[in-house]
């Protein structure tokens, strides 16, 4: 199946910094890719649906001055949470459809980023 | 909140036990999927079954649709202690839409 890989794994960062997380499909092209968030032992909520090339679709109560997405080409899209707080801290996960496999209705997942704000 | 429900919640099992857990939607869907999440880990897809099917097989894995009740069945037949992982079930409205997710069942599969 088609490959999704995020970087970094794992962040620990200051309060009031920024953190980019990048997203990349591996083998396929994605014009579409999703970002999610999931506190612990909690179910994953859409934040926004990245589309390269132009804006992303941010969900409701999802502030986008504050989780800034770009998805610059068909094989990367970024997420950048800016001046993170502590409340921020999450696991933060990637996914995208791959068109090219034929198979329309499966999202292929990256591995996730955990990140901590201290 | 458009989120599902799943229940148990949480699952305790031994090795060899079957595992049902269910889930509950709210709006018309296109398709249900299944997943399986290790602790800290990204999300492995299980199965998929479409609105018009009412029942799905593969491997160990049974899956049944009810859409007149807008639920859904997941059943994991001989339980090994691999399986133990949170599960979620995901719906979709349309061809490439973004997914819903349940609110998950936490599996132990103890020896």
């Amino acid at each position: 199946g088609a490959v999704v890989s995020q970087h970094p794994s794992w962040v620990i960062c200051k309060s009031g910094t920024s953190v980019k997380i990048e997203c990349r499909s591996l083998d396929f092209q994605a014009t579409t890719m999703f970002w999610y968030r999931q506190f612990p032992k909690q179910s994953l909520m859409l934040m926004a649906t990245s589309n390269e090339g132009s804006k992303a679709t941010y969900e409701q109560g999802v502030e986008k001055d504050k989780f800034l997405i770009n998805h610059a080409s068909l094989t990367l899209s970024t997420l950048t949470v800016t001046s993170a707080h502590p409340e921020d801290s999450s696991f933060y996960i990637c996914s995208a459809y791959d068109f090219g496999s034929g198979s329309w209705n499966e999202q292929f997942f990256g591995p996730g980023t955990r990140l901590t704000v201290l | 909140s458009q989120q599902g429900e799943e229940d148990p919640q949480a699952l305790s099992i031994q090795e060899g036990e079957n595992a049902t857990m269910n889930c509950s939607y709210k709006t018309s869907i296109n398709n249900l999927q299944w997943y399986r999440q290790n602790s800290g880990r990204g999300l492995v897809h299980l199965i998929l079954i479409r609105s018009n099917e009412r029942e799905k097989h593969s491997g160990r894995l049974r899956v049944t649709l009810d859409t007149s009740k807008k639920s859904s069945s997941l059943l994991i037949t001989a339980s090994r202690a691999a399986d133990t992982a949170s599960y979620f079930c995901a719906t979709d409205t349309g061809t490439a839409s973004k997914l819903t997710f349940g609110t998950g069942t936490r599996l132990q599969v103890t020896l």
